[in-house]
């Protein structure tokens, strides 16, 4: 059963702190996407890769977050520092990109508490 | 550019009660439609997409949805609502391409937290 894969499940750090989110796509699949998630703003999309490029990241704020897709498995999105503004729900999804429909498979979450 | 609009972001319903979930869009393009689940404390599930073809798509969970162009809406319904249907509902459109697919990035709507009543 393929899934997309996130971890840590829950994080809850200090103001200031590094935060690291990493997430394993499905197999096959060659197109990441970073959403946030909190009850003000709703679903956002942060950043998305496809076959490891990034294609779009205007939804991130530049001067404190960062994603990176070091190799097809792995994806990585990093708060440093980290605010408690940051305090959400952050989602990866992964898709086939141009070789699909669209629909994406999303993982189930890191649930960030930034104290 | 291509948008969703969900009608109602909170509907309430009686178990066993019609379910109607209304999300309309806008795209330049013949789109993909998806709707999406959302349980608490989980991610996105998707319940259903509309692709080419049949207009109405029947989805897990004993969801459909009916794709009309002429009223831009791809409605999600479900005959009668169970106490597990409960969740955050999400419509979303996916911007097609020339040979059929897509550009792989999708539009979300707000999302519609359905209720159900014993």
């Amino acid at each position: 059963d393929a899934r997309v894969t996130q971890t840590p499940r829950h994080k809850v750090t200090e103001m200031g702190q590094e935060v690291t989110m990493r997430c394993q796509p499905i197999l096959g699949h060659n197109t990441v996407f970073w959403y946030r998630q909190t009850m003000m703003q709703g679903l956002e999309l942060l950043a998305y890769f496809r076959n490891r490029a990034p294609l779009d990241d205007s939804g991130m704020p530049k001067d404190r977050f960062s994603a990176e897709m070091p190799d097809a498995t792995l994806a990585t999105l990093k708060i440093q520092p980290s605010e408690p503004r940051d305090s959400a729900v952050y989602f990866c999804a992964s898709g086939r990109g141009l070789a699909g429909f669209g629909e994406q498979f999303f993982g189930p979450g890191t649930r960030l508490t930034v104290l | 550019a291509q948008s969703v609009t969900q009608l109602g972001s909170h509907v309430s319903v009686s178990e066993g009660a019609l379910v109607l979930l209304r999300c309309n869009y806008s795209s330049s393009v013949p789109p993909y439609l998806f709707w999406y689940v959302q349980y608490p404390n989980q991610g996105l599930q998707l319940l259903l997409k509309y692709t080419t073809g049949a207009t109405l798509v029947k989805g897990i969970n004993g969801f459909e949805a009916e794709f009309k162009k002429s009223e831009t809406s791809f409605h999600l319904t479900k005959p009668s609502a169970h106490m597990s249907d409960a969740a955050e509902y999400f419509c979303a459109v996916s911007v097609t391409r020339a040979g059929g697919t897509s550009y792989g990035k999708l539009t979300f709507g707000q999302g519609t937290i359905l209720t159900v009543h014993p």
